[in-house]
């Protein structure tokens, strides 16, 4: 298995909902990231785990929570997020982190905040 | 912070031309990586450079790594239609790093 999956594919939620984005990989990458990505540009980095620790934490706002609950999962909690966080999130795993592998990006949620 | 930039944000080209994407750093690179994104799609790892003046090919793409760290490209030749998409370089600023830092990408049109 040489793929990063995310679920779901689309979400669309109200700014008092709350939802989770879900990664899972079987690659035993020991690294994992998410990245969101707005139109015409490129990603950018929000949060890294490295063996299950949070490495990296890009001064996101807290209506954004990350967890890993094992070495192949990783999520994110959304709450009372606003529009302007619409967005494709992207999870992306590596073997290990420290700039010594590519990344395998997942396809990403297309989240729209209404 | 580190910045990576990348130039030409768009390029048009007729099938069969070649093409180059440039991304320089305002930092020395441990090493640098390249993506591919196609319309609709999701950042796919191309290849990484680690050495000073790297140079490595994939069929029709060639990915070259500066002297002093800061600079790459990557060439293609002789586009095809399959080669659309944005280019993106990445880099890391310094060993241990866990921040790939990306280039704004380039756009690659191809026509038939």
């Amino acid at each position: 298995d040489t793929e990063v999956t995310q679920t779901p594919k689309h979400l669309v939620m109200g700014m008092t909902n709350k939802k989770s984005l879900k990664c899972e990989q079987h690659m035993g990458h020991r690294a994992m990231y998410w990245y969101k990505q707005k139109a015409k540009k490129p990603p950018e980095l929000m949060f890294v785990y490295s063996y299950e620790k949070l490495s990296i934490n890009e001064s996101v706002p807290s209506r954004f929570s990350p967890e890993c609950p094992n070495s192949s999962l990783l999520n994110l909690h959304l709450h009372a997020l606003q529009p302007e966080d619409s967005a494709l999130y992207l999870c992306a795993s590596s073997q290990e982190g420290r700039g010594v592998y590519g990344y395998t990006f997942g396809s990403g949620t297309r989240l729209t905040v209404v | 912070g580190q910045q990576v930039m990348q130039i030409p944000q768009y390029q048009h080209v007729q099938e069969g031309e070649d093409f180059t994407t440039y991304c320089n750093s305002s930092t020395t690179l441990s090493n640098i990586q390249w993506y591919k994104q196609r319309p609709g799609g999701h950042p796919v790892f191309l290849i990484q450079l680690v050495k000073s003046g790297e140079v490595k090919k994939q069929k029709r793409l060639t990915f070259q790594f500066g002297e002093a760290k800061k600079n790459s490209s990557l060439h293609i030749t002789a586009t095809q239609t399959t080669d659309v998409g944005t280019y993106f370089c990445a880099g890391f600023s310094g060993a241990g790093s866990y921040q790939l830092t990306f280039g704004k990408g380039t756009k690659l049109s191809v026509i038939p």
